[in-house]
């Protein structure tokens, strides 16, 4: 089965410092690996998606992630914070069953940022 | 805006009442989903439909009854609640089931009194 372990349910960092998001995840196969945002009184927006192609991804508003297999990680990274950027953060890996992919979502990473 | 829409965005019921959520997208989807999303707890993923056929129900209570009409529309309709099903209730939708993206509505936030 997998998983995705978010570690940190709070982020706080200074508006213009890196943000670092991390992410973790248990797969039996290859996953595919995404990563999306809720900001308040929202649903969820799709930041990016590892798809097997080129294993840095870079997707919406600056933020970027590494696929790293040996270290079974996709952390999300933005050079430079800015206030727009507080949210909550989701990984989600889903496995490659043809026909029968479905989203396993971490517990999510609150960002804050500091003025 | 993401072309989906729910309503209503708040809704505070009783153990015994009767209520449904409303959900439509706008974009010629084929696959719509519904999620329970509560703090502290990874998103769950309860029902999928893919052209307006149930594919998935992850084990919901039967206090949860979906309903697909079209591919435009899905509904959760929703009887005798426990408090613990307080949440938020995120309804999306994708081209097709997969890997293409899901679109996710703003969500109903429900609370059971």
């Amino acid at each position: 089965a997998q998983s995705v372990t978010q570690l940190g349910s709070h982020v706080s960092v200074s508006e213009g410092a890196l943000v670092l998001l991390r992410c973790n995840y248990s797969s039996s196969v290859p996953p595919y690996l995404f990563w999306y945002v809720q900001y308040p009184n929202q649903g969820l927006q799709l930041l990016l998606k590892y798809t097997s192609a080129a294993t840095l991804v870079k997707g919406i508003n600056g933020f970027e992630a590494e696929f790293k297999k040996s270290e079974t990680s996709f952390h999300l990274t933005k050079p430079s914070a800015h206030m727009s950027d507080a949210a909550e953060y989701f990984c989600a890996v889903s496995d490659r069953n043809f026909g029968n992919e479905k989203l396993t979502f971490g517990t999510g990473t609150r960002l804050t940022i500091i003025p | 805006e993401t072309g989906v829409t729910q309503t209503p965005r708040h809704l505070v019921m009783g153990m015994t009442n009767k209520k449904s959520l409303k959900c439509e997208q706008h974009l010629g989807h084929n696959a719509m989903y519904w999620y329970k999303q509560s703090a502290k707890k990874p998103l769950e993923l309860m029902f999928v439909y893919s052209l307006e056929e149930r594919v998935e129900n992850n084990s919901v209570p039967s206090r949860f009854s979906p309903e697909c009409p079209n591919s435009s529309h899905l509904f959760l309709h929703l009887h005798t609640l426990q408090p613990e099903d307080s949440a938020l209730y995120l309804c999306a939708s994708s081209q097709d089931l997969g890997l293409s993206e899901q679109y996710f509505g703003p969500g109903t936030r429900l609370t059971v009194t």
